[in-house]
């Protein structure tokens, strides 16, 4: 059975601090995906990663980082969270080719910076 | 740029009611389309796909046509359980990037006995 599995369901941080959220996949997938998902915005992209060690920006990229030194795993950094990142944060993976469209996602994390 | 707008939610149905989640698209060229779906506590899954223009995708009851006259990819669903409460996503394969896919902003379904 495929999975995505993150690294919380649910998270506090206080304004200014710095945070990591993990992603690991067990699919042998190329592709990795960090989105966030608000309200009547539905899901947005964050950070791309297409293999190991490379990233694309996705459409909000501004006040995070990301990091993929291994395959399976994939991290966005938020390095001083800010009230307006409360969100409910959702990682993706999909493999390349005719099948790359079919993206595997996690449970999520809630985070709520305060 | 790409861009997908779907109806507002919530939806309420009566179980066994017929469903329409209405999608229209926006985009250069013809992009695959997708419904994914999200139950209550888990991350999105596929539901259906089309990849072409005329092309009905269908699974667990629910189908999808690709219109490209009217640029739409409405869900429909003949019969509604309870078990098929959950937040419906439409979503595009990006141009340029097909493995990077722009959603929608989420129709939330719930069905009552």
């Amino acid at each position: 059975d495929v999975k995505v599995t993150q690294s919380s369901r649910y998270l506090v941080k206080r304004t200014g601090e710095k945070v990591f959220l993990e992603c690991v996949q067990d699919m042998d997938h190329e592709n990795m995906f960090w989105y966030r998902q608000d309200p009547g915005l539905g899901l947005r992209l964050i950070y791309f990663s297409y293999d190991v060690k490379m990233k694309e920006k996705g459409d909000i990229p501004e006040g995070y980082s990301v990091s993929r030194e291994k395959k399976e795993r994939f991290s966005l950094i938020l390095e001083s969270a800010s009230t307006n990142q409360t969100s409910m944060y959702l990682c993706a993976s999909s493999t390349i080719g005719r099948f790359s469209y079919e993206q595997y996602f996690g449970p999520g994390t809630r985070l709520t910076v305060t | 740029g790409d861009s997908v707008t779907q109806m507002e939610g919530p939806v309420t149905l009566s179980e066994e009611a017929f469903l329409t989640i209405n999608c229209t698209y926006t985009a250069t060229g013809y992009p695959s389309l997708f419904w994914y779906v999200q139950y209550p506590g888990e991350g999105l899954q596929l539901l259906l796909k089309a990849t072409k223009a005329d092309d009905k995708g269908s699974n667990k009851g629910f189908e999808a046509t690709y219109r490209k006259e009217t640029t739409s990819f409405h869900l429909e669903k003949g019969s509604v359980q309870v078990s098929d409460s959950a937040v419906y996503f439409c979503a595009q394969a990006h141009t340029g990037t097909a493995s990077k896919l722009t959603f929608g902003t989420g129709t939330r379904l719930q069905v009552t006995l």
